[in-house]
């Protein structure tokens, strides 16, 4: 069955620092989404996009963050200069179409020491 | 309070046991989903549910919703310690502009004792 794949798997920053997570979605989704996941609360929606632009984002999602899809297939969320409150899990998803279940990667954790 | 509430928020059975999940929420939607997630993994869609659908089942799965009170219910027949998770409703609204973003729920924490 076809997969959502992230990496890293567990990536361990300094504050302020740059990162990148990257996400391979599958091929035929239309729909592309971040989440996060800080330990031991609900899973929050940052930004969603679609045809090769942003639909959506939430108050979450500042300046600090970014998304792009570089090569047109991989997708990949930038945070620019990392602060503590940025620990977390995040996760990108794909949809096929509006109405379907989604397809969650197993998540990039983020640690911000 | 949030959309996507669940109830309990944790539970603990035998296992042959069933369990059952609540959720609620604010808004108007298009459907509701349940995911689950094991300890530090990925959410794994488990069943979708229209808006104007009133149950569906999917293997030990059932799923209610009830869009007059704007809840939902998780039922799963016959656990097994395997079902041992995380579980999550998640909503998309029924709007134009939301392209299908999911707002999750708290999660019940679900154990089953072998």
């Amino acid at each position: 069955e076809p997969e959502v794949t992230q990496t890293p798997s567990h990536q361990v920053t300094q504050m302020g620092q740059e990162v990148i997570l990257r996400c391979v979605p599958i091929s035929n989704h239309l729909y592309f989404y971040w989440y996060r996941q800080i330990l031991g609360q609900k899973v929050e929606f940052l930004v969603s996009f679609y045809n090769n632009e942003i639909s959506e984002k939430s108050e979450i999602f500042d300046d600090q963050f970014s998304v792009e899809r570089p090569d047109g297939s991989n997708f990949t969320l930038k945070i620019r200069s990392t602060k503590l409150e940025d620990s977390a899990m995040y996760f990108c998803a794909g949809l096929e179409d509006r109405g379907h279940g989604y397809t969650f990667g197993s998540g990039t954790r983020l640690t911000v020491v | 309070s949030q959309q996507g509430e669940e109830d309990p928020q944790a539970l603990s059975i035998q296992e042959g046991e069933n369990a059952t999940m609540n959720c609620s929420y604010k808004t108007s939607i298009n459907n509701l989903q349940w995911y689950r997630q094991n300890s530090g993994r990925g959410l794994v869609h488990l069943i979708l549910i229209r808006s104007n659908e009133r149950e569906k089942h999917s293997g030990r799965l059932r799923v209610t919703l009830d869009t007059s009170k704007k809840s939902s219910s998780l039922l799963i027949t016959a656990s097994r310690a395997a079902d041992t998770a995380s579980y999550f409703c998640a909503t998309v609204s029924d709007g134009g502009t939301s392209y299908g973003k999911l707002t999750f729920g708290q999660g019940t924490i679900l154990t089953v004792h072998p």
